[in-house]
């Protein structure tokens, strides 16, 4: 139940495709739901994150897709870029305030110029 | 405003050892969680602490032991180190007072255990 499944483990997407990373997620107590970059030999940083409120968040080229009867979301990067490539990780919350997050397996996405 | 550092960076130990890892949480932080990554793996949440205390505890064994200090900075403390032990060690802050769930993470201690 506090499991998060991502997929693709990777891709690869030509410079000015849209890249898409799908999740979903069991328990339906989960309650904030980011998107984390991280670069080799750093740190992940977040890039978006969404409330189950709302079914979509979109910030400058990433927007967060999410179904909260299917249980799933998705991050979708528009125009990908080469700086792009890294690791993607999404997450959840298991309640409000939480502050512990449990990680999806992650994305290894490379954009080729 | 200084971000989260983690020290060291590297470090190889060797079966049954122990070892300790640092965390300086970013200014104006109160908790500090530990995760561990391993490599193409996802982080693995192992605890938190907030107040000094544990605050929360990951599916890890009581080898895996920690430490805050007054000024919010913390420790993570392995025993009997197992090969399987070996991976990046996460160092997250974050405030009581955010509403988000937002985690500032530190670069990481990569631990090798041979």
């Amino acid at each position: 139940q506090q499991q998060v499944k991502q997929s693709p483990q990777s891709l690869i997407v030509q410079k000015g495709g849209i890249s898409i990373i799908n999740c979903a997620y069991e328990n339906t107590a989960f309650d904030y739901f980011p998107w984390y970059q991280q670069f080799p030999g750093k740190g992940p940083a977040l890039l978006i994150a969404i409330r189950p409120d709302v079914s979509e968040k979109k910030e400058g080229r990433f927007t967060i897709s999410f179904n909260k009867s299917a249980k799933q979301f998705s991050l979708h990067i528009m125009d990908s870029q080469p700086g792009d490539s890294a690791t993607y990780f999404c997450a959840a919350e298991p309640y409000q305030g939480a502050q512990k997050l449990v990680f999806g397996q992650g994305t290894r996405l490379t954009i080729n110029p | 405003e200084t971000g989260v550092t983690q020290s060291p960076t590297h470090l190889i130990k060797t079966r049954g050892q122990q070892v300790t890892l640092r965390c300086s949480s970013q200014s104006g932080h109160n908790t500090v969680s530990w995760y561990q990554q391993a490599l193409g793996q996802g982080p693995q949440f192992i605890f938190q602490y907030y107040r000094e205390e544990e605050n929360g505890r990951g599916n890890f064994p009581p080898r895996f032991s920690g430490l805050q200090f007054p000024n919010y900075s913390s420790e993570l403390n392995v025993n009997a180190l197992e090969l399987d032990d070996s991976a990046l060690y996460l160092c997250a802050s974050s405030s009581s007072l955010q509403n988000t769930g937002e985690l500032f993470f530190g670069e990481g201690s990569r631990l090798t255990v041979l």
